[in-house]
């Protein structure tokens, strides 16, 4: 069966290291979508792509990166992680029909980072 | 920008009362999303609404949506222990250029008590 992973799913690390969590997806869908999640927050978008070399900043970028070198994954990078990145991440993708913006997104199971 | 409030933010209730969670959000949109979120769990979907009067139900759940309104609801017909969870609505800011950047709610923690 088709599904998307996350690893790893728990991590711990300490402030100014650099941190890369991995996202793959098997369905072959074009849009992958990075979120974070905190207590009264909600979701927010972080970064997204809707294709292979495509990369797009969401509402939360600052501090985080992405790349997309093929179509099963987009990992997200936090180049000096600070206290204030410790969250849940959730990968999500969707099909990406073509300007219809209807599809649903399927999130992974999540990881959950700790900056000490 | 967009904001997405749902309330209520808590809400218990015993087992086959009928309640509703709203989902208001500030600016026009006609794509709408229902998630389910289980304690420790990564998001489901419920529903995708799609247009103004859209409605679609599955089993005891039903969501509709007023964009004139700017306003979703879910509705818990009968409710049972198995419906307990967190509850998420998100709009697409842009559903015309179709880029899905989601604007999530809160969440609704949704407690069914015996």
């Amino acid at each position: 069966d088709a599904e998307i992973t996350q690893s790893p799913r728990h991590k711990i690390t300490e402030t100014g290291r650099q941190v890369t969590l991995a996202c793959h997806q098997t369905w072959n869908h074009n849009n992958m979508f990075w979120y974070r999640q905190d207590l009264g927050h909600g979701l927010r978008l972080i970064h997204y792509s809707y294709g292979v070399q495509d990369t797009n900043k969401g509402e939360v970028s600052d501090g985080y990166s992405v790349s997309r070198s093929n179509t099963e994954d987009l990992p997200l990078t936090l180049e000096s992680a600070a206290s204030s990145q410790t969250s849940v991440y959730f990968c999500a993708s969707s099909e990406g029909l073509s300007g219809a913006g209807t599809d649903t997104q399927y999130f992974g199971p999540g990881t959950r980072l700790t900056v000490l | 920008e967009l904001k997405v409030e749902q309330n209520p933010l808590f809400l218990s209730m015993q087992e086959g009362k009928n309640y509703t969670i709203y989902c208001n959000y500030s600016t026009t949109s006609d794509r709408l999303y229902w998630y389910r979120q289980d304690p420790g769990k990564s998001l489901e979907s419920l529903f995708v609404l799609l247009s103004n009067g859209a409605v679609k139900q599955e089993g005891r759940l039903m969501a509709s949506l007023d964009t004139k309104a700017r306003l979703s609801t879910l509705h818990i017909t009968a409710a049972v222990h198995d419906l307990s969870a967190t509850y998420f609505c998100a709009v697409d800011p842009d559903p015309f250029q179709g880029a899905q950047k989601l604007v999530f709610g809160q969440g609704t923690r949704l407690t069914i008590n015996p």
